[in-house]
């Protein structure tokens, strides 16, 4: 199976800084990548997938690169709402799939 | 508007059985796999179970194999988990989810929350 490893699994930021979170993953998934955006006692919400390509409707201040096992997602300038928790997804083994930990973005 | 409505969760003892339901409106349920991803209390997302189209595929996470059922009724427009023997770890808000291709979770259901106690 293919685990996947998010970092930090928190972290504290002020609105207009520059945010990344990580994700690993324990093979090569190429870029069959996925990231959600989560907030309290809400469903999550596609921000990016395929590694990099911005759902409709997400803000361009989310981005996402990488490929492999190594996968970034970025804030360009944290925004108010955006504080919320960041799920990864692998794809790479369809129909099975498999959530990172999550990574908890906080007020500073 | 895509919709995705749960139904059907509530508190069962350990060892007991119950059946969620998800409702879908707003477009064409027979074309897509559906999914149930399901999260533990102050916990991370955990995927359960998916159905291909027509459903004559279906998987499992390890843990609910030979216990959790997936199935759907495409004239109703509607997807369902059938949960057998539960055990406490299966205490969590179930969602369904359409997986919009290749596994990518484009829309979701707003969630059931599944108590397992005695």
């Amino acid at each position: 199976d293919i685990q996947m490893t998010q970092s930090p699994s928190s972290l504290s930021a002020s609105v207009g800084d520059r945010v990344t979170i990580t994700c690993r993953a324990s093979q090569s998934i190429s870029s069959y990548l996925n990231w959600y955006q989560q907030k309290p006692g809400k469903a999550p919400n596609l921000l990016i997938y395929a590694a990099s390509s911005l759902q409709s409707g997400v803000p361009s201040r989310f981005s996402g690169s990488g490929s492999g096992t190594d996968f970034t997602l970025t804030i360009s300038s944290l925004q108010p709402e955006d504080f919320a928790t960041y799920y990864c997804q692998q794809s790479y083994t369809t129909p099975a799939l498999t959530f990172g930990g999550g990574t908890k973005v906080e007020i500073k | 508007e895509v919709k995705l409505v749960e139904s059907g969760g509530g508190l069962v003892q350990p060892g007991g059985s119950l059946r969620l339901s998800c409702a879908a409106s707003g477009f064409t349920f027979r074309s897509y796999w559906l999914s149930w991803v399901r999260q533990a209390p102050g916990k991370g997302l955990e995927w359960v179970a998916n159905i291909k189209q027509d459903g004559s595929e279906k998987y499992y996470v390890d843990s609910v194999k030979g216990r959790f059922t997936i199935s759907r009724d495409n004239a109703k427009k509607s997807l369902y988990l059938q949960m057998n023997s539960l055990r406490a770890e299966d205490t969590a808000v179930y969602y369904c989810a359409r997986d919009g291709g290749y596994g990518v979770f484009d829309y979701w259901g707003q969630g059931t929350l599944v108590t397992v106690s005695s």
